[in-house]
């Protein structure tokens, strides 16, 4: 069945680092791809999607492209900020009625 | 635009009382619901897709009878947590898709059950 991997955290970086979580995904036919964002107490928010191979999807310096060769969303950001403390998980979307699974989470530090 | 909301937004109750979680889609109309669950520092499990009008599609291992979902409306569902026991407390988020949308879900802020 579908399903989404990403890689476990906490990842724990400085501001102004470069951020990379890795995502990868099995599924049937051709999924939509996303990463959505849990900051501490609050619900989750779409961070960014991509709906085909090759589309990046951006938002808030945040960047990911589809890759359908080798499954992957990866989430990247060239400069983080502390503000950018938060769980991220990845997802696809697809199947019967479009349902989402939803990768394991990654947590994610900024330290000043 | 596109919020949903839940209430409660936390709820403790005895073991063995049935709590009622109500999600909302206040701007939009929601054709779809879903229903998930979160563990501590785990991912979301899909529990369950409501349908406007029709029975709800449980996911493999969640039991329709201790869980009952209710769409009665385009804005409305309810999860109904039936002789809720300790191993039910968790976080329960539920999510809209607007009509006519594919892939788009909206996500409530959740709800946290505590059950004595």
């Amino acid at each position: 069945g579908d399903s989404v991997t990403q890689m476990e955290g906490p990842v724990t970086l400085s501001e102004e680092a470069f951020l990379t979580i890795n995502c990868t995904y099995t599924a049937t036919g051709y999924p939509s791809l996303f990463w959505y964002v849990q900051y501490p107490g609050e619900g989750l928010q779409l961070l960014l999607k991509a709906t085909k191979a090759d589309d990046k999807g951006s938002n808030k310096g945040f960047e990911a492209t589809y890759r359908k060769e080798t499954t992957s969303f990866h989430l990247e950001k060239g400069s983080v900020q502390v503000s950018d403390s938060a769980v991220y998980f990845c997802a696809l979307s697809g199947g019967n009625f479009n349902k989402f699974y939803f990768g394991s989470g990654t947590k994610l530090n900024v330290k000043p | 635009g596109a919020v949903v909301s839940q209430h409660p937004s936390w709820v403790i109750c005895k073991s063995g009382t049935s709590v009622k979680i109500e999600c909302r889609s206040l701007d939009f109309q929601a054709t779809t619901m879903f229903w998930y669950r979160q563990f501590p520092k785990q991912s979301l499990m899909l529990m369950a897709t409501s349908n406007e009008g029709s029975k709800a599609t449980y996911e493999q291992g969640v039991e329709k009878d201790k869980f009952l979902i209710n769409h009665a409306s385009l804005t409305l569902s309810t999860l109904t947590v039936t002789s809720a026991h300790p191993e039910d407390s968790s976080f329960y988020i539920c999510s809209a898709r607007p009509a006519g949308s594919e892939d788009t879900q909206y996500f409530g802020p959740g709800t946290r059950l505590t059950v004595l």
